[in-house]
């Protein structure tokens, strides 16, 4: 069975901790994506990866960055957590086709910044 | 950005069809997802349209008109568990960025 894993189902930080949400697929999806989520605005894109140490912004990457050492592996940072960033954090992984491009999903890390 | 309007709740009765509307804009555009999210839980994938018509997937059929930057979820025969949310994701560019609209509420009641 294809699978996105997120390595924190829950999470509660500080204001000012240093976050890592890690995330794995086992589909050699060469695209990775992390989006979050929150009541009334949808999942918004924050980074994406298409391939091992490159990385883009997406819509708003402000306060994130991102590590992709190795193709199954997509980190997202926080590098001083605000209260702000409280959401739930999706992982998604894709192919490279234009032509199908289905999006994977993670369960979802739920951070909460207190 | 690219702006996608669809409605924010609907609500139907169980055996019941309904549609789910959803307008993006066409700049750049490639094909359009639908996806289906329950409460708590990730989007699941339900359809991919690329050419315009309609693609029919069991009780779930989407169509889309890549002129008029238009699309639609239908859900038929309605049960209980069709209650979820439904993202409507149009790509966009060289690596078919998805950018999701806030999504429709959907409460189906018996």
């Amino acid at each position: 069975d294809v699978k996105v894993t997120q390595s924190s189902r829950y999470l509660v930080k500080r204001t000012g901790e240093k976050v890592f949400l890690e995330c794995v697929q086992d589909m050699d999806h060469e695209n990775m994506f992390w989006y979050r989520q929150d009541p009334g605005l949808g999942l918004r894109l924050i980074y994406f990866s298409y391939d091992v140490k490159m990385k883009e912004k997406g819509d708003i990457p402000e306060g994130y960055s991102v590590s992709r050492e190795k193709k199954e592996r997509f980190s997202l940072i926080l590098e001083s957590a605000s209260t702000n960033q409280t959401s739930m954090y999706l992982c998604a992984s894709s192919r490279r086709d234009l032509n199908t491009g289905e999006l994977f999903f993670g369960e979802g890390s739920r951070l909460t910044v207190l | 950005g690219q702006n996608i309007d669809q409605p924010t709740e609907m609500t139907a009765t169980e055996g019941a069809i309904v549609q789910i509307n959803c307008t993006y804009q066409t700049s750049g555009f490639n094909g359009l997802f639908w996806y289906q999210q329950h409460a708590g839980e990730a989007p699941t994938f339900l359809s991919y349209n690329v050419l315009d018509g309609l693609e029919e997937k069991g009780r779930f059929s989407s169509f889309l008109s890549r002129s008029k930057g238009y699309s639609y979820l239908l859900l038929k025969e309605l049960q209980m568990k069709d209650s979820a949310s439904y993202l409507c994701a149009p790509g966009y560019g060289g690596y078919n960025k998805l950018i999701f609209g806030a999504g429709t509420r959907l409460a189906v009641h018996p």
